[in-house]
């Protein structure tokens, strides 16, 4: 199994371009995340999504939109990039289980100048 | 407030020692999850220990233990016989609300541990 995959792993971006982050789990898992992380920081929510059509947001979903048409893949869009979004981006899935933890991909570096 | 609190920017332990990482955490919730996670130098998110608020015992996993207090609400990590691979950032995060839920995590500031030879 793969687990959980993101591409690109680095980016850069100019002011007011657009880009989607793509990401993709092969574990069956409902429940799949956004975060982000500054540096020197822990990492924060953007969005989440408990199955295929239904996603929420979490704590910093500004400038951010996402969708879920399939359970495996849960792509975040950047409409228009703002040097505040420079940041190491993570997917993540999680089962329904309460121990289950949060798996992890690997991150996108996103440099917006 | 925060609601997970790590007080220790950086620190520097000699290997082969044991070494415990502060956490502690703010919740009204009754129902929680604690987790530990691991961040190289290459920058993935590694899992290492899970403590449910309902856990009567402290959680084990190999080298790391997580010293719950809940009256205290904190929830240290403890590594024994710490090794130069230990050297990383170290992340406490919390779930809230019922297990099953799809809440994400809280994370602390992280702490950035040294093990020096």
């Amino acid at each position: 199994n793969a687990g959980v995959t993101q591409t690109p792993k680095f980016r850069i971006l100019k002011i007011g371009q657009s880009m989607t982050l793509q990401c993709t789990q092969d574990m069956n898992h409902n429940y799949m995340y956004w975060y982000r992380q500054d540096p020197g920081m822990g990492l924060k929510l953007i969005y989440y999504s408990v199955g295929a059509g239904i996603t929420d947001k979490g704590e910093v979903p500004n400038g951010y939109n996402v969708s879920r048409s399939t359970t495996e893949d849960f792509p975040l869009r950047l409409e228009l990039a703002a040097p505040s979004q420079t940041s190491v981006y993570f997917c993540a899935s999680r089962g329904h289980k309460e121990a289950d933890t949060q798996y992890f991909g690997p991150g996108t570096r996103l440099t917006v100048l | 407030a925060q609601k997970i609190t790590q007080t220790q920017p950086g620190m520097f332990v000699q290997e082969k020692e044991a070494v415990t990482l502060d956490c502690t955490y703010d919740t009204s919730d009754q129902s929680y999850g604690l987790f530990w996670y691991k961040q190289p130098s290459s920058g993935e998110m590694i899992f290492l220990i899970y403590q449910g608020s309902y856990d009567e015992q402290n959680a084990t996993e190999g080298r790391y233990s997580l010293n719950f207090q809940k009256a205290r609400k904190s929830a240290n990590l403890v590594i024994s016989a710490s090794q130069l691979g230990d050297s990383a950032m170290y992340f406490c995060a919390m779930r809230e609300g019922l297990g099953g839920g799809a809440d994400g995590l809280t994370f602390g500031k992280g702490t950035h541990l040294i093990i020096q030879p």
